[in-house]
């Protein structure tokens, strides 16, 4: 079973700084099957980057992803205050084939 | 476009099954995908349940598997989730997602839906 732990479990910025939020997995995760996703307070959760590196359609360039193996990083490089959310990372792979990170909220500073 | 739309119960109580089904517009659920639930108990984070694809092969979740059933319907283009012998550890939002083929990622999802284990 991969276990996804995301860090840090709250992040305080302010409008117009970086976010490096991180996922980490128990094990290799296979020819990067790595998503994030973005979820708003009673809200579906929204996809965001694909295969490790690939913004979904739609979403701003602001929002990259990167990394492989086991290390993986969700980078925003300059916060809208829209921005302010929780953020999951997904992984398919092991069994359970697709299991989530815990999340990391990211908050007004 | 696309959309899903969850629909079922909102109130189950113990010992009895949990029914929800997704209907989807704008797209086919013959044209290939996977269509999944995953489920977020309340101030929780997300955990997948299953999915299925409409050739007939299905997925779930070593946790639930024993308990869980998913179907598809492809004359109403919607499919279904049913969870038996529900306790209050079942109470979460509830959403189906299209899943694609290639990076196994949840690209559309469903407003989800409440569903309380109480008698």
């Amino acid at each position: 079973e991969i276990v996804l732990t995301q860090s840090p479990g709250t992040l305080s910025l302010s409008p117009g700084e970086r976010a490096t939020l991180s996922c980490r997995a128990s094990q290799s995760v296979s020819d990067n099957y790595l998503a994030w996703y973005q979820q708003k307070p009673g809200q579906a959760p929204r996809l965001l980057i694909y295969g490790a590196s690939n913004r979904a359609t739609g979403i701003p360039d602001r929002f990259s992803g990167s990394g492989s193996g086991t290390a993986f990083t969700l980078t925003i490089s300059r916060l809208e205050p829209e921005d302010f959310a929780v953020y999951y990372c997904q992984q398919y792979g092991n069994s359970p084939a697709y299991s989530f990170g815990q999340g990391t909220k990211l908050e007004i500073k | 476009q696309l959309q899903l739309q969850e629909s079922g119960p909102g109130l189950v109580k113990p010992s009895e099954t949990l029914s929800l089904t997704c209907s989807v517009s704008g797209y086919s659920i013959n044209n290939g995908y996977y269509w999944g639930w995953i489920r977020q108990p309340p101030g929780k984070g997300l955990e997948w349940i299953g999915n299925l694809h409409h050739s007939g092969g299905s997925y779930y979740n070593p946790s639930v598997k024993s308990r869980v059933t998913m179907s598809l319907d492809t004359s109403k283009n919607e499919f279904s989730l049913e969870v038996r012998s529900v306790t209050a550890a079942d109470t979460a939002v509830y959403y189906c997602a299209r899943q694609s083929l290639s990076m196994r990622d949840f690209d559309y999802w469903g407003q989800g839906v409440l569903v309380t284990v109480s008698s």
